[in-house]
């Protein structure tokens, strides 16, 4: 199975929390890391989060980290058009980044 | 800095044609990774390379796919033939270490018809 999985679709209403959810494999991971990519641009750094943390908050983001689970989520709250994009989780596997299938946020006003 | 940058940003090309295309990572990074992006398969890792050495192309799908990294600061990816499922956006990446942040270039959108 794939090392970093996503959900492939979100869809929202304007105004309402986003909740884009990740799971990982390689439980050395030290650093996660979430990017976004806008339509026909390439993919940028949004946030990320260091291993020993359980949460990172960031304005209308907050990173969410379950090692147990080695789950990962990321929520936005306030959603916006503008944060109409695709969503990647990435982490660390077998000594190279690996990134997950990318999770395709709509955003309907 | 510039950030990475690719070149060219579209290519459209007849099947059986040879592709090239160009990437410069950001000064300093000793990383690079080429990655393909399709509808069908997502974000893919073809390739990537630490200090100028190819480390990994477990992600290349045949050997009509080509990677070289002759300097620090340029890398080609080279498709010969190309083939209509070879149409995607080819992504070039570069970090201060292999497992670090990835700076994205603009991507090489390619079309073989």
């Amino acid at each position: 199975g794939e090392d970093v999985e996503q959900s492939l679709f979100l869809s929202v209403r304007e105004g309402d929390s986003s909740v884009i959810n990740c799971t990982y494999t390689d439980s050395s991971s030290t650093y996660l890391y979430w990017y976004k990519q806008e339509p026909g641009a390439g993919l940028q750094l949004l946030t990320y989060i260091f291993s020993n943390m359980d949460m990172k908050q960031d304005q209308r983001l907050t990173v969410l980290l379950n090692k147990k689970d080695k789950h990962l989520s990321l929520r936005i709250a306030d959603t916006q058009t503008g944060d109409s994009a695709i969503y990647f989780c990435a982490g660390p596997q077998g000594g190279k980044l690996i990134f997950g299938q990318g999770t395709e946020l709509s955003v309907k006003p | 800095d510039a950030g990475v940058i690719q070149s060219p940003r579209h290519e459209v090309t007849e099947m059986g044609q040879e592709v090239t295309l160009r990437c410069k990572p950001i000064s300093g990074h000793n990383s690079l990774f080429w990655y393909r992006q399709t509808m069908m398969r997502g974000l893919e890792l073809l390739i990537y390379f630490n200090n100028n050495v190819p480390i990994d192309d477990s992600g290349m799908p045949e050997d009509r796919f080509s990677a070289k990294m002759p300097n620090a600061s340029f890398s080609t990816l080279k498709i010969q033939p190309s083939e209509p499922r070879d149409s995607a956006v080819y992504f070039c990446a570069s970090s201060l270490e292999v497992s670090g942040e990835a700076f994205f270039g603009q991507g090489t959108r390619l079309t073989v018809v």
